[in-house]
């Protein structure tokens, strides 16, 4: 177990729904970061929150939003889904002294 | 812009083989981490190794082992005597100062180990 928690494992859905991925970070870990790795696109950084505020923004789609909460969990929110949302999708958080801990992730169908 | 390159997308070897993946990377930053991450077929994503910029030194974990030439801009992994449970996707990537914030990863090496 890495200490971070990602629920649910797997989710189907289909086109045109939304869906909300949720992350508890390690105990103690200020950061989250959410991560897309998709067939042809690779392992992406989609948003960091550091404390409940967003510190830093990659290639996330308009359609799709973050959060954290105070009590540091994180959340994922993905509209209006497309076949090509199908991913799989992580959770790291860190501290300065180690570093990342990934998530297992959560593998999004979308049919 | 940071990119990191591994170039051999699938390695075959034969059990009790060694495998070295190769790892390229660019960067303006004279401080940065670099990171070897496994995701065996399960899917997560199995921290191995951090190395800070500053920090030249060779490292050997067990059967691991990686080599870090700062004037080649290369981080290279070495399985030695592979088994069977080190088939997996390997993925070198890349932070931004301070380790403490985006990760930009490589596309991967696929490594399989036959029997």
């Amino acid at each position: 177990d890495s200490g971070v928690t990602q629920t649910p494992k797997h989710l189907i859905t289909a086109t045109g729904q939304r869906v909300t991925l949720r992350c508890s970070p390690r105990s103690g870990d200020l950061s989250v970061y959410w991560y897309q790795q998709s067939l042809d696109q690779g392992l992406q950084f989609l948003i960091q929150y550091y404390n409940g505020e967003e510190r830093a923004k990659g290639n996330i789609l308009e359609r799709f939003s973050a959060q954290q909460f105070p009590d540091l969990h994180s959340e994922l929110n993905l509209s209006s889904l497309e076949l090509g949302d199908s991913a799989l999708y992580f959770c790291a958080s860190s501290d300065p002294g180690s570093g990342y801990t990934f998530g297992s992730g959560t593998r999004l169908t979308v049919v | 812009a940071q990119k990191v390159t591994q170039a051999q997308t699938e390695i075959s070897v034969v059990e009790k083989e060694d495998v070295t993946l190769d790892c390229v990377y660019e960067t303006r930053d004279t401080t940065y981490y670099l990171f070897w991450y496994k995701q065996p077929p399960s899917g997560e994503l199995v921290f191995l190794i951090r190395r800070n910029s500053f920090d030249e030194q060779n490292e050997i974990s067990g059967r691991y082992s990686w080599n870090f030439q700062k004037s080649t801009s290369s981080f290279n992994f070495t399985i030695t005597a592979s088994q069977v449970v080190d088939s997996a996707v390997y993925f070198c990537a890349l932070s931004e100062p301070y380790g403490n914030n985006r990760l930009a990863f490589g596309k991967g090496n696929q490594v399989v180990v036959i029997p």
